[in-house]
């Protein structure tokens, strides 16, 4: 079946540190692949998606690349802030048959930014 | 433009009682789809109706139940609550069903079980 996994959080560094989140995921086909952010206190948020192979999703300095060889799709980003404090959490939406257009979810990463 | 929009905001139900939430997609948005976020965990899908149909639907048991209206607003049924039904149920709303589709999401309704 369809899934999801990412790294176990929390996740705590300092202000200009890099960053990385990973996530795998397993599925038929080709997914789309997402960045969910949660802040505190917020609903969930779009941060980025690729859409097929090779596509690289950018966003406010975060990017993460659709690598198909290895079923990967890992946030990364140069320097964090302290704004940057959040839940990250990566998705996939199937491309195929009654699961297309759902979202499944991996469990969450916590990053906290301390300055 | 206003987002999605879901009430209540919170609620507090007793076992065995009845709930229902309700979800407003952004203008323009025919899809609608409902999650259900546990402490800690990565929201689980639920629904999703298109167009007043049903289009998917998770893994949960017969007790959720939903809907969408012709002005493609949806309400989420669950009956019979159980303590383990206490979660944040978030509401998605999309132009279509596509993978590709972003999903917009509300701010959650935040369900009680006592």
């Amino acid at each position: 079946g369809n899934s999801v996994t990412q790294m176990e959080g929390p996740v705590t560094l300092s202000e200009e540190a890099f960053l990385t989140i990973n996530c795998t995921y397993t599925a038929t086909g080709y997914p789309s692949l997402f960045w969910y952010v949660q802040y505190p206190g917020e609903g969930l948020q779009l941060l980025l998606k690729a859409t097929k192979a090779d596509d690289k999703g950018s966003n406010k300095g975060f990017e993460a690349t659709y690598r198909k060889e290895t079923t990967s799709f890992h946030l990364e980003k140069g320097s964090v802030q302290v704004s940057d404090s959040a839940v990250y959490f990566c998705a996939l939406s199937p491309n195929y048959g009654g699961s297309q257009g759902n979202l499944i979810f991996g469990k969450g990463t916590k990053l906290s930014v301390k300055p | 433009d206003a987002g999605v929009t879901q009430s209540p905001t919170h609620l507090i139900k007793t076992r065995g009682q009845q709930v229902t939430l309700r979800c407003s997609p952004i203008s323009g948005h025919k899809s609608v789809s409902w999650y259900q976020q546990v402490l800690g965990q990565g929201p689980q899908f639920i629904f999703q109706y298109y167009e007043k149909e049903e289009r998917g639907r998770g893994n949960f048991p017969d007790r959720f139940s939903a809907r969408q209206f012709p002005n493609y607003s949806s309400e989420l049924n669950v009956n019979a609550l159980l303590l383990g039904d206490s979660a944040l149920y978030l509401c998605a709303s999309s132009v279509g069903t596509g993978a590709s589709n972003e999903q917009f999401f509300g701010p959650g309704t935040r369900l009680t079980v006592l």
